[in-house]
């Protein structure tokens, strides 16, 4: 199984680049890396997706290095509507695994 | 608004009793995922449907059943409730079988069900 493993909380302040890593030895050939967003009483929302490399959008960058065995969420000049839940996923279309949420990084942003 | 409709958006209900949690998909999503989220808990998988029929099953309790009608809506029904099923039940939604490639799931706004 291509468990997951993030830092269970963290804490930056508005303007600040945030970056959580979450580790994935073993992931496996066609597995991706998917990111979400949480917040109170909300459902999950999707921020990025990655195979390898760099993946960026309007939100967030993900970085991928070459073993794909960790991947880096990169959210630049965080808010306070930044706080919330985030979670890594990996996993392809066949696998049980993809659907299992880790414990994800609580995020907060302070003034 | 997600495109994945959760009703009703909150219920209250007494131990022992039966409801019913209905999820419409995403137009063209065929796989729908139900998701337990107790309070300060992680999301915990139940079961998963493509295009009608199961295609995984979680940690889903007995009392607990589901299914995917031929509209690609699904129902949950929770039964012989007790006050540890309170909570907030999220439907996702994905085009493919797994969900993990093209973007993922896309979640709805949940029900939050609260058994007194």
């Amino acid at each position: 199984l291509a468990k997951t493993t993030q830092p269970i909380s963290m804490d930056s302040y508005e303007g600040q680049e945030v970056n959580i890593t979450c580790s994935h030895n073993n992931i496996a050939t066609n597995d991706y890396i998917t990111w979400y967003q949480q917040f109170p009483s909300q459902g999950p929302r999707f921020i990025i997706q990655g195979y390898k490399t760099k993946v960026t959008n309007e939100v967030a960058s993900l970085f991928i290095p070459a073993d794909r065995k960790s991947s880096t969420l990169s959210l630049p000049r965080v808010s306070l509507s930044d706080t919330a839940v985030y979670y890594c996923l990996v996993g392809d279309d066949t696998g049980f695994q993809k659907l299992v949420f880790g414990t994800g990084t609580r995020l907060l942003v302070s003034p | 608004d997600s495109g994945v409709t959760q009703t009703p958006k909150h219920l209250i209900t007494a131990t022992g009793q039966r409801v019913t949690l209905r999820c419409s998909p995403r137009s063209g999503d065929l796989s729908v995922y139900w998701y337990q989220q107790s309070l300060d808990q992680g999301l915990q998988f139940l079961i998963q449907y493509y295009n009608g029929e199961e295609r995984a099953k979680g940690n889903i309790l007995e009392r607990f059943s589901a299914q995917q009608f031929p509209d690609l809506h699904s129902e949950l029904n929770l039964s012989s409730l007790e006050l540890g099923d309170s909570a907030l039940y999220f439907c996702a939604s994905s085009a493919t079988r797994g969900g993990q490639a093209n973007y993922g799931y896309t979640f709805g706004s949940g029900t939050r069900l609260t058994v007194v």
